[in-house]
């Protein structure tokens, strides 16, 4: 069975600063993985994603991530983090098709920037 | 484009009353998903379908029951509402192994 875990609950960075969330997974077949941001109130909302080719991913608002199978990891990073960089971000994976296209989130990562 | 819509989007139950949370999505997705979110323990998956006639338990299925409907349909129904089911749920659908799409949550408090 798959599972996702997220490194730290919580981070705090100041603004201007590197803005990195761990995220490491288990599967036993090629993961698919994704890395989500939720804002306070609302839903989820694709930050970049990973399913075969290039390793290195960009995704929106200037993050981008990159899968390592060598270290079962799928860090997200930011170099430049912004105020409105300020939510929750989610790790998430699912990539076993016999395992009904599941989708297994880690425990989330909530970010606060510090002017 | 509405996405994935859920209805209500807010609900007050007292314990022992029984309730369905309806979602739907118009992007043809095959599979649909129900989870619920609560503080520190991320999005825990609780039923999923993952094509049209099909469902099966995710991490936290006991207390609810699912109907997937037709293919744009999915609920989710708590038969008898326990305190212990306060949580903001969250509907999402995908085709086959790509990102899957979120509705706005339904924020749920059983009193």
């Amino acid at each position: 069975a798959q599972s996702v875990t997220q490194l730290g609950s919580h981070v705090s960075v100041s603004e201007g600063a590197l803005v990195l969330l761990r995220c490491n997974y288990s599967s036993s077949v090629p993961p698919y993985l994704f890395w989500y941001v939720q804002y306070p109130n609302q839903g989820l909302q694709l930050l970049l994603k990973y399913t075969t080719g290039a390793t290195l991913v960009k995704g929106i608002n200037g993050f981008e991530a990159e899968f390592k199978k060598s270290e079962t990891s799928f860090h997200l990073t930011k170099p430049s983090a912004h105020m409105s960089d300020a939510a929750e971000y989610f790790c998430a994976g699912g990539g076993d098709k016999a395992a009904g296209n599941k989708l297994t989130f880690g425990g989330g990562t909530r970010v606060l920037v510090k002017p | 484009n509405a996405g994935v819509t859920q209805t209500p989007k807010f609900q007050v139950l007292k314990t022992g009353q029984s309730m369905t949370l309806q979602c739907a999505q118009d992007m043809n997705h095959n599979s649909m998903y129900w989870y619920r979110q609560d503080p520190g323990m991320g999005l825990r998956l609780i039923y999923y379908s993952a094509s049209e006639g099909t469902t099966d338990k995710g991490e936290v299925p006991n207390g609810y029951n699912v109907s997937r409907l037709n293919k744009r349909e999915f609920s989710l129904r708590l038969e008898s509402a326990a305190p212990s089911q306060t949580s903001v749920y969250f509907c999402a659908s995908r085709i086959g192994l790509t990102e899957a799409f979120f509705g706005q949550g339904t924020r749920l408090t059983v009193v």
